[in-house]
């Protein structure tokens, strides 16, 4: 079955810099794409649903990249500030159970 | 606004106690799901209910049963509770005309001493 795997388990950057998170998965016939944010202590929130057909998905903030070439999915937070500090999760749909494969999620923090 | 609620919110049990987590929403979702999640872990699926007295196993469904009676509400029960199901809940459901998309719960944060 699918399996996902997510890119760096934690990330410390400094405000201002940019930080990616990267999550690989292995069925091609995967065809939606997720991104969690999780805060400390709260739930998930949908940050972006990406469609199979679309590369580049603009955020406020965030842009998400879709290589379905390389089966890689792409968080990149452009100018990271200590609100973004929290954890991130991808998810991925594939076939017609209604799951979604996750990644293991990265801890990001954004030193003021 | 998509909104799943979540009760309680914090449990405390003893080892060997029934444990009963609610979860509703109420706008007619079909499809909800249960999790649990734990450091190094990420979310483990349990169950899935597709509808009323719909429901599958999901990946780690040992120790746990659910119930859907009204579409609206969705329960996980931990039948003689165990330590190692000191974990936090999450409960998710798809909204209408959208089975891809999962909106979560706040979340219970469950220990079993």
């Amino acid at each position: 079955g699918e399996q996902v795997e997510q890119r760096p388990p934690h990330l410390s950057v400094r405000e201002g810099d940019s930080a990616v998170i990267t999550c690989t998965y292995t069925d091609p016939n995967s065809y939606y794409f997720f991104w969690y944010k999780q805060e400390p202590g709260a739930s998930l929130q949908l940050l972006m649903k990406v469609f199979s057909s679309t590369e580049i998905n603009e955020g406020q903030g965030f842009t998400v990249l879709l290589n379905k070439k390389d089966k890689r999915l792409s968080l990149n937070l452009t100018a990271a500030h200590p609100g973004d500090s929290a954890a991130y999760f991808c998810a991925v749909r594939t076939g017609n159970t209604g799951k979604l494969i996750f990644g293991l999620g990265t801890t990001l923090q954004v030193q003021p | 606004d998509m909104k799943v609620t979540q009760m309680p919110r914090y449990l405390i049990k003893r080892m060997g106690e029934n444990v009963l987590l609610e979860c509703g929403q109420d706008m007619s979702h079909e499809t909800m799901y249960w999790y649990r999640q734990d450091p190094g872990l990420g979310l483990q699926l349990i169950y899935i209910s597709y509808d009323v007295d719909s429901n599958s196993e999901g990946d780690i469904p040992k120790g746990y049963r659910v119930s859907r009676k009204k579409r609206e509400h969705f329960s996980l029960i931990l039948d003689s509770a165990k330590t190692n199901q000191t974990s936090v809940y999450f409960c998710a459901s798809n909204p209408l005309g959208d089975q891809d998309t999962q909106y979560f719960g706040p979340g219970t944060r469950l220990l079993v001493l």
